[in-house]
């Protein structure tokens, strides 16, 4: 089945404690994304990878970090965790950079973070 | 005033209802104009894409766009309660990332 898988679905931290969330996609997609969702805000751009080992920032990089070693693999870092990187995180893929043009991102199931 | 503007409801219909979803957005560059789908505990799913100005329809779905106005919608027949979810209006123009509006809550009532 194809889909983009995200672990952990739910966290709870504390503040100043690195951690990861992973993103996985079967898809052989080029493209990947993270977005952070909170409310009345919608999804916002975190980084995006356009293929392997490139990675760029989107609109709200601060205190994230990203790395793409492998096409299927896209895990965003936090390095030392605020309340207010309190969110639910998307991972996204698409086959292509050029099929984003048809606005087709597959997304996970989602990642709600919770940093006390 | 930000990029992509979108009413949050909730919106709460009757089963059957006409429904209308809107957006408005301020980049006349934009040119590829999308409605996503997200369910509860779930992440969203592309429903309709169109591109530049016109009707598309899908089902009981129809996307317009009139970029003359800067405005999109999204209109659902004969509403379910399968149609209860949040709708995510999102648009790009050929060369940026897509910009995703905040969404609409939308309750469909047996």
């Amino acid at each position: 089945e194809a889909q983009v898988t995200q672990n952990p679905r739910y966290l709870i931290t504390v503040t100043g404690k690195k951690l990861t969330v992973t993103c996985s996609q079967n898809m052989n997609h080029e493209y990947m994304s993270w977005y952070r969702q909170d409310p009345g805000l919608g999804l916002r751009q975190i980084y995006y990878s356009m293929n392997v080992e490139v990675t760029d920032k989107g609109d709200v990089p601060e205190g994230y970090k990203v790395s793409r070693k492998e096409k299927r693999n896209f895990p965003l870092i936090l390095e030392s965790p605020s309340p207010n990187q309190t969110s639910l995180y998307f991972c996204a893929s698409s086959l292509s950079v050029g099929d984003l043009n048809t606005g087709e991102l597959f997304f996970g199931e989602g990642s709600r973070l919770t940093v006390l | 005033q930000k990029e992509v503007e979108q009413d949050p409801g909730p919106l709460s219909v009757p089963e059957g209802a006409i429904v209308s979803l809107n957006c408005t957005y301020s980049n006349s560059a934009f040119q590829y104009f999308m409605w996503y789908r997200q369910y509860s505990r779930k992440g969203p799913e592309l429903l309709m894409y169109t591109y530049s100005s016109g009707n598309k329809e899908d089902g009981r779905f129809t996307a317009q766009v009139d970029k003359s106005s800067k405005y999109i919608s999204l209109f659902i027949r004969d509403s379910q309660p399968s149609d209860s979810a949040t709708y995510l209006c999102a648009m790009k123009t050929s060369y940026d990332k897509v910009i995703f509006g905040p969404g609409t809550s939308l309750s469909v009532i047996p």
